[in-house]
Order: C-alpha cells, then sequence, then structure tokens
C-alpha cells in the first residue's frame, strides 16, 4: 500500500516568514495530494489540494507544489500569521472509481512567534 | 463549522462497556468514512459507507462495528474495548469517492475516546 512520510513533525516560524512542509509518498500511482490543518479540539479541514496532472496550485498566501518524478509534494505557507499555528496533515490517494482511500502524513506541527 | 458533527466530542468507558459514536453529515453527501486518530501516527482509514454500503474495512477488528442507516448518518459501536483503542475517532463525509471535487473529504470534530 501507500507510505507517505511528512517532515518537518514540528515546524516554528517568526511571523511574515514562509513556512515550507514536505512529504513523500511510495504509490507512484497516486494522483490526489490534499493538504489539511488541524486546530486544537477540531477536525482535520481541507485547506488546498492538487492533482497530478498539474505541477503547483496557489490559494492566496499557501501553494502545493508536486513533482511526480521525485514522488515528492510540498505546501508553502507565505506571510506567516499566529493564526496559521496548527498541524498540518499531507495525504495521497489514488482515486479510481468506487474508491478514495486517503494514506495521511504523520502531521507537522507549525507555531507562528508573534 | 463544516458540516460534519459527531457526537459524543468526549467519552469515557470501561473494557466491558458498549458504547456508540454517532456521527451526521449535512451536507448532502453520500460517502462517510470513521477515521482512528493517535498520537504521533498517521491517521488511520477504518470505514468507508458509500450509499450506505459498506465499501471498504480496513482490517479493522470487530470490537469496532460500523452502521450506516443513511447516506446522512453514521454510526460505530463499541464493545470490549482495549486501551490501545483510547484515541480521537474522527467522522468524514464526501459527494462520493471517485477522483476529483466528489472526493474531497469533510471532517467532523471527533470524539475523544478513553478506554479504561
Amino acid at each position: 500500500g501507500e507510505n507517505v512520510e511528512q517532515h518537518p513533525s514540528t515546524l516554528s516560524v517568526q511571523e511574515g516568514d514562509s513556512a515550507v512542509i514536505k512529504c513523500t509518498y511510495s504509490d507512484s500511482a497516486s494522483n490526489y495530494f490534499p493538504w489539511y490543518k488541524q486546530e486544537l479540539g477540531k477536525g482535520p479541514q481541507l485547506i488546498i489540494d492538487i492533482r497530478s496532472n498539474v505541477g503547483e496550485k496557489k490559494d492566496q498566501r499557501i501553494a502545493v507544489t508536486l513533482n511526480k518524478t521525485a514522488k515528492h509534494f510540498s505546501l508553502h505557507i507565505t506571510e506567516t500569521q499566529p493564526e496559521d499555528s496548527a498541524v498540518y496533515f499531507c495525504a495521497a490517494s489514488f482515486t479510481v472509481t468506487g474508491a478514495n482511500n486517503l494514506f495521511f502524513g504523520t502531521g507537522t506541527r507549525l507555531t507562528v512567534i508573534p | 463549522e463544516t458540516g460534519v458533527t459527531q457526537t459524543p466530542r468526549h467519552l469515557v468507558m470501561g473494557m466491558t462497556n458498549k458504547k456508540s459514536l454517532k456521527c451526521e453529515q449535512h451536507l448532502g453527501h453520500n460517502a462517510m468514512y470513521w477515521y482512528k486518530q493517535s498520537a504521533k501516527k498517521p491517521l488511520e482509514l477504518m470505514f468507508v459507507y458509500n450509499f450506505k454500503e459498506q465499501t471498504e474495512n480496513n482490517s479493522v477488528p470487530s470490537r469496532f462495528s460500523p452502521e450506516c442507516p443513511n447516506s446522512s448518518h453514521l454510526f460505530l459501536h463499541l464493545h470490549t474495548l482495549q486501551p490501545e483503542d483510547s484515541a480521537l475517532y474522527l467522522c468524514a463525509s464526501s459527494l462520493g469517492t471517485s477522483g476529483g471535487v466528489m472526493g474531497e473529504q469533510y471532517f467532523g470534530p471527533g470524539t475523544r475516546l478513553t478506554v479504561t
């Protein structure tokens, strides 16, 4: 099955700096890569995703890049703010009709220092 | 709010108890999921239901018994659990289980379960 590794496990940045979280996956057939943000006491919330037919996607201060050859993808947060502090999870799946099994990384705890 | 609610939010139970977790989604989705989240481990998919039919059982022990009476409700019945089953149990839903927007999963806040 798919194996997703995520680094770093913890990350502290100063407010206004950028944060980068990296993930690798093992199954070359994976074609959907979402990122989730989990705040204390809440479930994970989808913040951005990318599919294998594109290399980069942006949404305001967050962006995700995908390198299919190297089987890795990254989350980039620019101009970080204290409210960005949370645990971030990457995931990968091979989406075919009737299946949508997400394989998650172990999470990155991001702390933005005011 | 994501449109997925879970009750109770916290549950403490003994190893001989029987309890149930409830999930309800208000998004008009057709697929629902149970996940287990333990400290320092990836989220583990437990069960998938699509149009009330179970489509995935990820080798979950029989002491966890899911029930999906309709596309909006999902239950997880618990009996004779072990202390290592203590975790956050998350419910999620999606429009479908295929690719694209259909498969985007929305999570509830979870039930924090402690087995004593």
